[in-house]
């Protein structure tokens, strides 16, 4: 079936621009993240969503940055004024429920992920 | 807080070679630990997972075992192929938390 797709899969936009990212998870899975990869770092975790609702929105770095799930299910990443140390790949994943990460049914599956490029 | 530091790369092997790349960790509690692969061109993968002491992961031929008392969970191959070629990252999550840490990753090429 299909996995969990990113777009766009490129981004680039000047310093001071309004982006949204788009996140469509897997059919059927509840819970939902978004993590930040800088260059020759692992991902870092921004926020989760349980359905509709953000129930952590701890890792997000500030105010600029915030996220939506209408629906339950597409997600939208929104970053306002981009900054150049903006720039990373922005990461997708989802699972089927949203309980601990050592449990079979919260295995998280990742996109492809957005490469934003802030100029 | 929780954190991951693993072996710094990149390593460059010749096919059947042995693989081994260090994790070790810093959690509080009882974490759930993972290795996770990105092959080039393609998003993360979970490759194992042990999620409690003394535990094995395996899949493709890797295995890692939870290690408490030296908080480390390394990955180990017996015999690598130019198709392991990819950037490995450790991660754990603390108990009964839905968040991943990651380390920085190791990118392991192996040569024909």
């Amino acid at each position: 079936g299909a996995g969990v797709s990113q777009t766009p899969s490129n981004k680039v936009t000047e310093k001071g621009k309004y982006v949204e990212l788009r996140c469509d998870p897997i059919s059927g899975h509840t819970a939902l993240y978004w993590y930040r990869q800088s260059l020759g770092q692992g991902p870092e975790f921004l926020i989760y969503f349980q359905g509709t609702g953000a129930a952590d929105d701890s890792g997000l770095p500030n105010d600029r940055f915030f996220a939506v799930r209408p629906e339950g299910s597409v997600s939208t990443l929104k970053i306002q004024r981009t900054e150049r140390g903006d720039s990373a790949v922005y990461l997708c994943a989802s699972s089927l429920k949203g309980t601990s990460s050592g449990s079979s049914y919260n295995e998280q599956f990742f996109g492809p992920g957005t490469r934003l490029t802030v100029l | 807080g929780n954190s991951v530091t693993q072996m710094e790369g990149p390593v460059t092997l010749s096919e059947e070679a042995f693989l081994t790349i260090n994790c070790t960790y810093t959690a509080t509690g009882y974490p759930s630990l993972f290795w996770y692969v990105q092959y080039p061109g393609e998003g993360l993968q979970l490759l194992l997972k042990a999620t409690k002491a003394d535990d094995k992961g395996s899949n493709k031929g890797f295995e890692a075992t939870y290690r408490k008392e030296t908080t480390s969970f390394h990955l180990e191959k017996g015999s690598v192929q130019v198709s392991d070629s990819a950037v490995y990252f450790c991660a754990l999550s603390a108990f009964n938390d839905y968040k991943l840490s990651f380390g920085a990753g190791t990118t392991v090429t192996v040569r024909a």
